[in-house]
């Protein structure tokens, strides 16, 4: 069983102040993927990383995948009110001969922006 | 319609019940899933289909059956639930690879009394 361990899970800052999201496991993923949920709403993709070592930047948010495929993390610079929310990871399993999968999900960091 | 959507938003039933929840993506995606998400608990897959064909059950009890009658439309037929079988209960689609992003409806809110 894949597992993804996702830290914090709670986490309240004030609005300007910087933070990371850390998702980690000892599984290797084909792919590791962000969403951002509101509360009645189902997750939003926030970003698909896939290639080990891979950095991508959305705004103010930077998401990093290890050299290994193993983990990951969520950076957000100069935090807003507008980023509160569910933050989850979650990971695609590797599939020979490809197809789509479903995923495996940690629990979440839920991210309150005081402002 | 844009997007995946889910009817009903909300659903009470009972233990001795029958009620089915319907899916349907607008994405022209080849592969589709149920999640449920409880309290505490991470989001867990229960279905997937690609291209109508179920791929994978996640050890998911009998009393849900799926049902995937073409490659827009997913649903899933609850019978005798039990009420910690109370949850949201999620439907995503995705393209056809592992790599794919997958894009979510809103939700089916169950409880089971």
């Amino acid at each position: 069983t894949q597992l993804l361990e996702q830290s914090p899970q709670f986490l309240s800052i004030q609005e300007g102040e910087n933070l990371t999201v850390y998702c980690n496991s000892s599984s290797v993923f084909s792919s590791l993927q962000w969403y951002r949920q509101e509360p009645g709403e189902g997750p939003v993709l926030l970003v698909t990383v896939v290639t080990g070592g891979e950095v991508k930047k959305l705004k103010r948010l930077t998401f990093q995948f290890g050299d290994a495929r193993k983990d990951s993390s969520l950076h957000i610079t100069a935090a807003q009110p507008g980023d509160t929310g569910l933050y989850l990871c979650a990971g695609a399993r590797l599939i020979e001969g490809g197809g789509a999968d479903g995923l495996t999900f940690g629990k979440g960091t839920h991210l309150i922006i005081q402002p | 319609e844009t997007g995946v959507t889910q009817t009903p938003r909300h659903l009470v039933m009972g233990m001795t019940n029958k009620k089915s929840l319907k899916c349907e993506q607008h994405l022209g995606h080849n592969a589709m899933y149920w999640y449920k998400q409880s309290a505490k608990k991470p989001l867990e897959l229960m279905f997937v289909y690609n291209f109508k064909e179920q791929t994978e059950n996640n050890s998911v009890p009998s009393r849900f059956s799926p049902e995937c009658p073409n490659s827009s439309h997913l649903f899933l037929h609850l019978h005798t639930l039990q009420p910690e079988d109370s949850a949201l209960y999620l439907c995503a689609s995705s393209q056809d690879s592992s790599t794919d992003g997958q894009f979510f409806g809103p939700g089916t809110r169950l409880t089971v009394l």
